[in-house]
């Protein structure tokens, strides 16, 4: 009963380095979302997916990068990380039109 | 393009007692979904309650309620008996009535819960 997985939970990087977050999601889910967190700015949408194979720009999608090569995964990456990407990453998936979104446990990223 | 705000930063509420957290939004729509996610220190995000604009009649979840105003595009959270596990960030959301269906979240009120 895995629902949402995203992997790793934590990451200190450098500036100008880069990595991946994983999201895993086992629900048959069509959609799925990246958003970031930040103090009193409540959750940004960064990049979202409507199905495999698919991806679209949200509200913040400088400097970030996603892929879905399969239904159950989607792919943030950041390819020259910058200390404003430091924050929590969110990974979510839905179905159908009820819209409710369900989370991952976040990621919190910090980039020195 | 939708915004969803809420106007208190903080709440605090005597356990066993009711408190309402606020929450307007702006949007040219007539459907769409509206929703209250908590989320406890954990950082996991919990959905606590869903309203379809197309209904008028308010939604409950036990001891959570909403008041929907669709012509006041107002959307409040009224917790009643409070407990201390109900001290969290609770963030309202918009939900637009389209293919992506992306949430579109406020900034978040922090409740505590005094005991």
């Amino acid at each position: 009963n895995a629902g949402v997985t995203q992997t790793p939970k934590f990451r200190v990087l450098k500036t100008g380095q880069s990595m991946t977050l994983l999201c895993a999601q086992d629900m048959n889910h069509e959609y799925m979302y990246w958003y970031r967190q930040d103090p009193g700015m409540g959750l940004r949408l960064i990049h979202y997916s409507v199905g495999e194979g698919t991806t679209a720009k949200g509200e913040v999608p400088d400097g970030y990068n996603v892929s879905r090569l399969k239904k159950q995964n989607f792919l943030l990456g950041l390819e020259s990380a910058a200390p404003s990407q430091t924050s929590v990453y969110f990974c979510a998936s839905s179905y159908g039109s009820t819209g409710e979104l369900f989370f991952g446990e976040g990621s919190r990223l910090t980039v020195l | 393009a939708q915004t969803v705000t809420q106007s208190q930063p903080e709440m605090s509420v005597q356990e066993a007692e009711t408190v309402t957290l606020s929450c307007t939004y702006d949007t040219s729509e007539s459907d769409y979904y509206l929703f209250w996610y908590k989320q406890p220190p954990s950082r996991q995000m919990i959905l606590v309650i869903r309203q379809e604009a197309y209904k008028q009649q308010n939604a409950t979840e036990n001891r959570f309620s909403v008041n929907f105003q669709k012509a006041a595009k107002s959307f409040s959270l009224k917790i009643s008996d409070s407990q201390l596990g109900d001290a969290a960030m609770y963030f309202c959301a918009y939900r637009t009535w389209g293919s992506a269906r992306q949430l579109t979240f406020g900034s978040g009120t922090q409740l505590t819960v005094l005991p």
